[in-house]
């Protein structure tokens, strides 16, 4: 089952514009993680929030957390051909070492 | 470092079959959880091993267990394959569990004719 569901399920933008995602989940929980894939390889942890924290950076990236929505945000900067991906996000409950992804957005800039 | 190894990289069995899959690691890190990922069900989570033990097992059925060896490497056994086992199956590791963020293997592709 999906603990995750991700908003929009697709995004196409032109190189260069800022790319934003969302992420609704349903129950409290211990963190949340943004995660990418290419082409049905291997995830790539993007970056992890904390429930007592609001905003994170991490060079392009920027992760919001409302946890009183049970949602966040990953916004990505200036965007390039290369983050041509689907993004995951994921979370995991408190006293519960199950990490539960959603349902994934797939992003595309176009050159 | 080396990241997490998965083998073998693609597979085609038949139904009724059996496979094992193999995950090895990164050299340290203590947990290590199984995906499935299929385009109808996206990433569904099987199970979750921490210094030989399971911590926690997705909702799948019997036919799907898995282990883990003293060195941290994990294998994952599916016996009597169905076709709709066919999905890329991911590995990921992490010191102590799913809090610090997991790195993932490049994943088996499984096909069942």
């Amino acid at each position: 089952s999906q603990q995750g569901e991700e908003d929009p399920q697709a995004l196409s933008i032109q190189e260069g514009e800022n790319a934003t995602m969302n992420c609704s989940y349903k129950t409290s929980i211990n963190n949340l993680q943004w995660y990418r894939q290419n082409s049905g390889r291997g995830l790539v942890h993007l970056i992890l929030i904390r429930s007592n924290e609001r905003e994170k950076h991490s060079g392009r990236l920027r992760v919001t957390l409302d946890t009183s929505k049970k949602s966040s945000s990953l916004l990505i900067t200036a965007s390039r051909a290369a983050d041509t991906a689907s993004y995951f996000c994921a979370t995991q409950p408190f006293g519960n070492e199950k990490l539960t992804f959603g349902t994934g957005t797939r992003l595309t800039i176009i050159p | 470092k080396a990241g997490v190894t998965q083998t073998p990289r693609y597979l085609i069995k038949t139904r009724g079959q059996q496979v094992t899959l193999s995950c090895s690691p990164i050299s340290g890190h203590r947990s290590v959880s199984w995906y499935q990922q299929t385009p109808g069900q996206g990433l569904q989570f099987l199970f979750e091993y921490f210094s030989e033990t399971q911590r926690n097992k997705g909702n799948f059925p019997g036919r799907f267990s898995g282990r883990q060896f003293s060195n941290s490497r994990s294998e994952m056994n599916v016996s009597t394959l169905e076709l709709g086992d066919s999905a890329l199956y991911l590995c990921a590791s992490s010191l102590e569990g799913p809090r610090y963020g997991y790195t993932f293997g490049s994943g088996t592709r499984l096909t069942v004719v």
